[in-house]
């Protein structure tokens, strides 16, 4: 069974703090690693990929992966009221599932001012 | 705007009924998807389609019918449904060779079964 993890949260900071979302997953050959944002009663919204160890940044975004530890990591800087989301973990897991994504269940996130 | 379109947003339909829910990408993309969210449940996939063909029914009941008369749009007929398939279902779409994957969602149909 593949499997993707999440904290359901939810996970709140005060605004301009750093917030901090993790995802594991349990197939060692996963390849390519996902971030979607997901806004109340809107659909997902890709944020960030990432496919080698290490970080990857974007603006205030920057996703970490280690593969060894099976972790991938989203850090939100400068946390906003409008990262106020639930966030999803998605991993596309090989051979054979080239077009497959497995979803986590998600974190909420809350950004209080 | 992610460049999905999906239609209806919204529909309320009975057990009885026979409805289609449609999906259309203008980002040309081969490869498209139906997903379903419910409460507290991860995203399920339900259907992939590349190049028109569908690639994986991620074992659905056979009251959920999915049509690709191409690669740009995609439809999800409903027949003889029950309460417990009330759910928002997203299309997506993605490119369908190597790269990363990375799909776009539409909006979403948010469906009751009543």
């Amino acid at each position: 069974q593949k499997e993707v993890e999440q904290n359901s949260g939810p996970l709140s900071v005060p605004e301009g703090a750093i917030a901090s979302l993790n995802c594991t997953y349990s197939d060692r050959g996963s390849q390519s690693f996902f971030w979607y944002r997901q806004y109340s009663g809107k659909s997902p919204e890709l944020i960030m990929f990432i496919y080698s160890n290490g970080d990857k940044e974007d603006g205030r975004f920057t996703a970490q992966l280690n593969k060894a530890s099976q972790y991938v990591s989203l850090l939100i800087r400068d946390s906003q009221p409008s990262d106020s989301a639930t966030y999803l973990c998605a991993v596309k897991v090989p051979p054979g599932s080239n077009y497959k994504l497995t979803f986590g269940k998600g974190t909420l996130l809350t950004v209080n001012p | 705007e992610t460049g999905v379109t999906q239609t209806p947003r919204h529909l309320v339909m009975g057990m009885t009924n026979k409805k289609s829910l449609k999906c259309e990408q203008h980002l040309g993309h081969n490869a498209m998807y139906w997903y379903k969210q419910s409460a507290k449940k991860p995203l399920e996939l339900m259907f992939v389609y590349n190049f028109k063909e569908q690639t994986e029914n991620n074992s659905v009941p056979s009251r959920f019918s999915p049509e690709c008369p191409n690669s740009s749009h995609l439809f999800l007929h409903l027949h003889t449904l029950q309460p417990e398939d009330s759910a928002l279902y997203l299309c997506a779409s993605s490119r369908s060779s190597g790269g990363g994957n990375e799909q776009f969602f539409g909006p979403g149909t948010r469906l009751t079964v009543l």
